[in-house]
């Protein structure tokens, strides 16, 4: 069965910080890999995804991630932190095919992000 | 667009009572899912429906909990009877299809609280 684990359960930085979240899975064959974020009081939204092609993904709000396979990684990444990026990060990631039309979603436990202005 | 919508918001029970909670998906999505998200963890999925059909349920805790989605737009949820574990997050999403590289849209979710 595939699992996600995020090392960090609460990052706090200050603002203009750089930012890096850490995101292991664990499943041997081809994956499909989110970022989903729930800012307070807000639902959970994509904040972005990786299927195939270039390792590096752009998202919004200026957030990236870069895959690396050998690593099992799908860590994300911002040069700069705002006090309006304090939310609850999700890891998060489906095989690309898992038979009977089922793609489960596998989450990672969440890293709560607080940015000090 | 309207988003996915659920109701209610918040539930407080005590335990061996029964609870249902309702989802309207995005008009159009085909697929529907049901997650409960205890807190301190991340959201774990119960059940799985593309249009009125079960795809995976898997996870869930079939002697108490119930899921079902008629007419293949909106679904219930159902625990009956509830224990004290069932205090959680219950958060309905839709996809277009199953496909896995379809993004999810979730809704607000249902605070649930056992007593």
């Amino acid at each position: 069965a595939q699992s996600v684990s995020q090392h960090n359960h609460h990052v706090i930085l200050s603002e203009a910080a750089s930012l890096e979240l850490g995101c292991n899975y664990s499943y041997g064959g081809t994956v499909n890999l989110f970022w989903y974020v729930q800012y307070p009081g807000q639902h959970l939204q994509l904040l972005l995804k990786y299927f195939s092609g270039d390792p590096l993904v752009k998202g919004i709000k200026g957030f990236e991630a870069e895959f690396i396979k050998s690593k099992f990684s799908f860590n994300l990444r911002k040069p700069s932190v705002q006090w309006s990026d304090t939310a609850e990060y999700f890891c998060a990631v489906t095989s690309a095919y898992s038979g009977a039309g089922s793609y489960q979603l596998t989450f990672g436990k969440g890293t709560k992000l607080s940015v000090i202005p | 667009e309207a988003g996915v919508a659920q109701s209610p918001r918040y539930k407080i029970i005590e335990k061996r009572q029964s609870v249902a909670f309702w989802c309207n998906p995005i008009s159009g999505h085909a697929t529907l899912y049901w997650y409960q998200q205890i807190l301190g963890q991340g959201p774990k999925l119960l059940i799985q429906f593309q249009n009125n059909g079960v795809v995976d349920d898997s996870q869930l805790p079939k002697d108490r909990f119930s899921a079902e989605r008629l007419k293949g737009v909106d679904s219930t949820l159902k625990i009956q009877p509830a224990k004290l574990e069932d205090s959680a997050v219950y958060l309905c999403a839709s996809s277009p299809t199953t496909s896995g590289t379809y993004e999810q849209y979730f809704g607000p979710g249902t605070r649930l609280t056992v007593t």
